[in-house]
């Protein structure tokens, strides 16, 4: 069973606008991590921010939030202010339980247009 | 720059062959993972290695090996080369091996098979 879907194989955004990035989990482990990270052309991948089932806020950092729905199994990453850089390939990820290991979804490839 | 190294950056070989990816975790970290990117298969988890032992085990074949040393450095062992285990490696590490902590990715070693 799918663990991790990205349903957006692409995304377009303008310079300075803000852009979401959708991710769905399933997991029936009340413990588990979700992760975003970026992936460039040059093809490393970047951590860009973190998100605990047990976390009462949803996470922040930069320009990078995300919006966690534990009710619905959503994280989605939000980028304001895009920037040419952002222009990657974005993963979301889980760990379930007190395993480590990553689940990847499929990715999202957002190009940001001046 | 993660602080994970990996070599070779690439490598080309004939089906059949063996070869041997390296990486050299951050400076502290005890854990390190093994993924395997593909446009097949996406990213995929295939081993982690925590203080020297396995600690958990994903999708890696039986033809594939890993270890990690006391120096933490760890290397990854593919033997009898097939076609389809052409992809992007990375190593991944972290301080601990369980519980909430980001994983930092290596540049990664891209695997040719010919």
């Amino acid at each position: 069973a799918q663990k991790i879907t990205q349903t957006q194989p692409g995304m377009f955004v303008q310079e300075k606008e803000a852009v979401t990035l959708d991710c769905t989990y399933d997991t029936s482990d009340p413990s588990y991590g979700l992760f975003w990270y970026k992936q460039p052309s040059s093809g490393e991948m970047i951590f860009l921010i973190y998100q605990g089932s047990y976390d009462q806020q949803n996470a922040t950092e930069g320009r990078y939030s995300l919006n966690f729905q534990k009710a619905r199994k959503s994280a989605n990453l939000v980028i304001s202010a895009s920037q040419l850089g952002d222009s990657a390939m974005y993963f979301c990820a889980m760990r379930e339980g007190d395993t480590d290991k990553l689940i990847f979804g499929t990715g999202t490839r957002l190009q940001v247009f001046p | 720059d993660s602080g994970v190294t990996q070599t070779p950056k690439h490598l080309i070989t004939a089906t059949g062959q063996r070869v041997t990816l390296r990486c050299s975790p951050r400076s502290g970290d005890l854990s390190v993972y093994w993924y395997q990117q593909s446009l097949d298969q996406g990213l995929q988890f295939l081993i982690q290695y925590y203080n020297g032992e396995e600690r958990a085990k994903g999708n890696i074949l039986e033809r594939f090996s890993a270890q990690q040393f006391p120096d933490l450095h760890s290397e990854l062992n593919l033997s009898s080369l097939e076609l389809g285990d052409s992809a992007l490696y990375f190593c991944a590490s972290s301080v601990v091996g369980f519980g909430h902590n980001e994983q930092f990715f290596g540049p990664g070693t891209r695997l040719t098979v010919l």
